[in-house]
């Protein structure tokens, strides 16, 4: 069970296409990330966006653009990808809470993904 | 900075085996432990966690206990199901926003 949906579940591009992938949550969180996962490799963190911000960028490469329009949508803008860029890109959210001034992350809750092949 | 450290895999067992899936850590501070569980075709969920030392998380028959002194999180269950078969990763969170994933460890189950 998850209140965390991401659309397309599976999507092949070309090198010179532009797609976008879509992440939801409908848990009330007021953060959401970009995970990319690749096989045998631990997943990456690409994005965070705290209250609709961008607050982490992992060195991701400027042909993955995301986009954060309110706290309940994540969307990545894809363009120009490599081969290499071939993976599971997951959507997470959770709740950032705030004690005694210091913010704290509880725990991250993901969607089933995106399968991105890149021809 | 921060690394976990777990086998890949894949680890394969008969029905009704005991499991266990080792997990170390390296980490400033009291950082929280987490378990999540990939299925075929899904996304991460998270099986269970524990937020301080010697706190033990469990849920589903699955079971992991915060070892501050050895830095371990290893995960146990004493009687696996073909259900169970999936890829399982250990993870830890310390500070604002940093979630640092293992490898992932695939277990494979045999009726």
């Amino acid at each position: 069970e998850t209140g965390v949906t991401q659309t397309p579940r599976h999507l092949v591009m070309g090198m010179t296409n532009k797609k976008s992938l879509k992440c939801e949550q409908h848990l009330g969180h007021n953060a959401m990330y970009w995970y990319k996962q690749s096989a045998k490799k631990p997943l990456e963190l690409m994005f965070v966006y705290n209250f609709k911000e961008q607050t982490e960028n992992n060195s991701v490469p400027s042909r993955f653009s995301p986009e954060c329009p309110n706290s309940s949508h994540l969307f990545l803008h894809l363009h120009t990808l490599q081969p290499e860029d071939s993976a599971l890109y997951l959507c997470a959210s959770s709740q950032v809470l705030t004690s005694g001034g210091h913010p704290t992350l509880d725990t991250q809750y993901f969607g089933p993904g995106t399968r991105l092949t890149v021809l | 900075g921060n690394s976990v450290t777990q086998m890949e895999g894949p680890v394969t067992l008969s029905e009704e085996a005991f499991l266990t899936i080792n997990c170390t850590y390296t980490a400033t501070g009291y950082p929280s432990l987490f378990w999540y569980v990939q299925y075929p075709g899904e996304g991460l969920q998270l099986l269970l966690k524990a937020t301080k030392a010697d706190d033990k998380g469990s849920n589903k028959g699955f079971e992991a206990t915060y070892r501050k002194e050895t830095t371990s999180f290893h995960l146990e269950k004493g009687s696996v199901q073909v259900s169970d078969s999936a890829v399982y990763f250990c993870a830890l969170r310390g500070g604002y926003q940093k979630v640092t994933f293992g490898i992932g460890t695939k277990l494979q189950v045999i009726p």
